[in-house]
């Protein structure tokens, strides 16, 4: 099976621009969540989807949205890009089930200039 | 709210030593409790969980960990080091008994393991 797919790898962006990221989930994994990693911070959680249908949602500003379509794919957004927005955004799948592993994409780096 | 504490932020072991990278957490019900570990430039790697039963519970390239209930603590480990098991380990929960899983996998910030030869 193919592991957790996100792109782009690397993104460079300037202040007050948007973005969107992309995760494509491993085949039969219909749970999706993303979260942001920074050095400062460690592992925050963004949102989850299941299902096409938002889970639970992290503390973040509104500049920061996603969604999940009918195939299990997700996508993010953020909006009008701040500096503290630089980042390692990662992905990560699995399937039904609270006991169960998720598995985690690769992760885009964002810089923010 | 649950919470993870990772007390170390650096552990420095010789080859060959045991390792134990610490975790402690904090859930109002039951925890399941997993450990990833995340090489240079790399998305994290599910290592191992517990979810109920033997409180040791063994994982991929030689580690363990032991939950203990009591102590809320959830302490990774191996027996004999490696060099390239040096990386960033992350220890997370969730908590079992919050509903039909509409809670997060929340993760501590990370214990960085370094092997030194």
């Amino acid at each position: 099976k193919a592991g957790v797919t996100q792109t782009p790898r690397y993104l460079i962006k300037t202040r007050g621009q948007q973005v969107t990221l992309s995760c494509s989930p491993i085949s039969g994994h219909r749970s999706v969540s993303w979260y942001q990693q920074t050095p400062g911070q460690g592992l925050q959680f963004l949102f989850e989807y299941f299902s096409e249908t938002q889970r639970n949602k992290g503390n973040f500003p509104g500049r920061f949205s996603g969604r999940q379509f009918s195939n299990s794919r997700s996508e993010m957004n953020v909006s009008t890009l701040e500096l503290g927005d630089s980042a390692l955004y990662l992905c990560a799948s699995r399937n039904r089930g609270t006991y169960l592993e998720q598995y985690f994409g690769p992760g885009t780096r964002l810089t923010v200039t | 709210a649950q919470s993870v504490a990772q007390p170390e932020d650096q552990v420095n072991v010789a080859e060959g030593n045991p390792l134990t990278v610490k975790c402690t957490y904090s859930v109002s019900g039951n925890p399941y409790l997993f450990w990833y570990v995340q090489y240079p430039n790399r998305g994290l790697q599910f290592l191992l969980k517990y979810i109920t039963g033997d409180n040791l519970v063994k994982g991929s390239y030689g580690f363990e960990a032991e939950f203990n209930k009591s102590q809320t603590s959830f302490h990774l480990k191996k027996p004999s080091a490696l060099v390239s098991d040096s990386a960033l380990y992350f220890c997370a929960v969730r908590d079992m008994n919050a509903g039909s899983g509409n809670t997060p996998l929340v993760f501590g910030k990370g214990t960085r393991l370094s092997v030194i030869a």
